[in-house]
């Protein structure tokens, strides 16, 4: 069984201040990493991918990914209060299935 | 505009009463998903589709049923419905190789009583 694991917060920033997400997952063949966003009863929405190890920068997001220690993050730069919401970090299988972490809800403080 | 569409987008039932939640793609997306989210469990893969007439079970298959007659559909079917499958249901699409992800249907919030 692959397995994503998140750390399920609740995690709280100051506005302005970086939020560190982290996911760590079982199945190291895995090739591909998603970062969504999920306002509270919406459906999510696509952040950020990464394939290849080491960070990925796209605006105030950067996608970090380390495939040795099995192990990707989400750093939020100068976090803003639309920023709070649940972060999911999904992996991707051989078939385009998306395993799912259980999210790390982020709530930023203005 | 592309789009994934549910329907319904809410729907309150009685155990054992039969039921279909549909879902459509203007994509033209040859793969298809369906999942399920409950608190502290995150999103669950119930059934997935690759293409027309090719359809797998996911993680948490059991008391679901799916079909993929066509390209663009890919109903979820519930034949006999209990409590344990209330649940948050969403429908995702993809192309079948790319680097696009998956888009996400608004989803369906289901509740069996």
């Amino acid at each position: 069984q692959k397995e994503v694991e998140q750390n399920s917060g609740p995690l709280s920033v100051p506005e302005g201040a970086i939020a560190s997400l982290n996911c760590t997952y079982s199945d190291r063949g895995s090739q591909s990493f998603f970062w969504y966003r999920q306002y509270s009863g919406k459906s999510p929405e696509l952040i950020m991918f990464i394939y290849s190890n080491g960070d990925k920068e796209d605006g105030r997001f950067t996608a970090q990914l380390n495939k040795a220690s099995q192990y990707v993050s989400l750093l939020i730069r100068d976090s803003q209060p639309s920023d709070s919401a649940t972060y999911l970090c999904a992996v991707e299988g051989s078939a385009r299935q998306l395993t799912f972490g259980s999210g790390t809800q982020l709530t930023v403080l203005p | 505009e592309a789009q994934v569409t549910q329907n319904p987008r809410y729907l309150i039932t009685v155990t054992g009463k039969k039921l279909t939640v549909t879902c459509s793609q203007n994509m033209n997306h040859e793969y298809m998903s369906w999942y399920r989210q409950d608190p502290g469990l995150g999103l669950r893969q119930i059934y997935y589709s690759m293409n027309v007439e090719v359809t797998d079970k996911g993680d948490v298959p059991e008391g679901y049923k799916v079909s993929r007659k066509e390209k663009r559909n890919f109903p979820l079917i519930l034949e006999s419905p209990s409590p344990n499958q209330t649940s948050l249901y969403f429908c995702a699409s993809s192309p079948r190789t790319g680097d696009e992800t998956q888009y996400f249907g608004p989803g369906t919030r289901l509740l069996v009583l």
